[in-house]
């Protein structure tokens, strides 16, 4: 299974817009998925399907993929937004999941 | 809503047996599939391996040859077993419940098990 790549880490200003991409030949046929982890806790799914949110998260926070690459975007970012953020899929190939490295956002 | 209760020892030495195990309470055990994730310290999540209600399993290559995931839909649990542990698995453990086959997500999870492997 090939794998994903993401920065890692990124800074945002409080109140301003963050994105967050995922890149992998495997994206081109699958959907990603997004998880938000915050120190000490378990991961929270932000974003399914690409660009579902799940009940509870807010709208602030989107999700697209084109080609070999997924993004998540939070606008009006805030204190609580700065957490660790994990792509994910599942390829297709060899039906493996595969997690990206992951990107560390702090909201300064 | 659907919980995730995971136990196991915390503690081992080198060449022994991690064993956890993870209980589904509070909805459905079918029609989902049942993963294992790890998290070395200061580090990224690991996706271990997955079962389905049948007992299908599928591994991460890079632990196929020591690890083991079982169901026991009697019991509404899944358990993972991965043998000759060293150092490099000490990390925290999640079970967590994966959805939908091809688009996930996990959208369950277990509380975390932090297992230490050290002689």
């Amino acid at each position: 299974s090939s794998g994903l790549t993401q920065d890692p880490e990124v800074a945002v200003a409080l109140g301003q817009t963050v994105k967050i991409t995922c890149q992998g030949d495997i994206l081109r046929l699958s959907h990603a998925s997004w998880y938000q982890q915050r120190p000490g806790r378990a991961p929270v799914v932000v974003i399914l399907d690409d660009s579902k949110r799940p009940a509870g998260i807010p709208s602030r926070v989107s999700g697209s993929r084109l080609g070999d690459t997924a993004s998540l975007t939070i606008t009006a970012a805030q204190a609580e937004d700065e957490a660790d953020y994990y792509c994910h899929c599942r390829d297709t190939s060899d039906h493996l999941l595969v997690f990206g490295p992951g990107t560390r956002v702090t909201v300064l | 809503q659907v919980q995730l209760q995971q136990w196991g020892a915390g503690l081992l030495k080198p060449s022994e047996t991690l064993s956890l195990t993870c209980a589904v309470s509070g909805g459905s055990f079918s029609g989902y599939v049942w993963s294992w994730i790890r998290q070395p310290p200061g580090k990224g999540l690991e996706w271990i391996g997955e079962v389905h209600q049948g007992g299908v399993t599928n591994y991460n290559p890079s632990l196929k040859s020591r690890v083991s995931i079982s169901i026991d839909t009697s019991q509404n649990h899944f358990s993972l077993k991965l043998n000759s542990v060293s150092a490099a698995d000490t990390a925290v453990y999640y079970c967590a419940r994966y959805y939908d086959y091809w688009s996930g997500p996990f959208d369950t999870w277990g509380q975390g098990s932090l297992v230490i492997v050290s002689s």
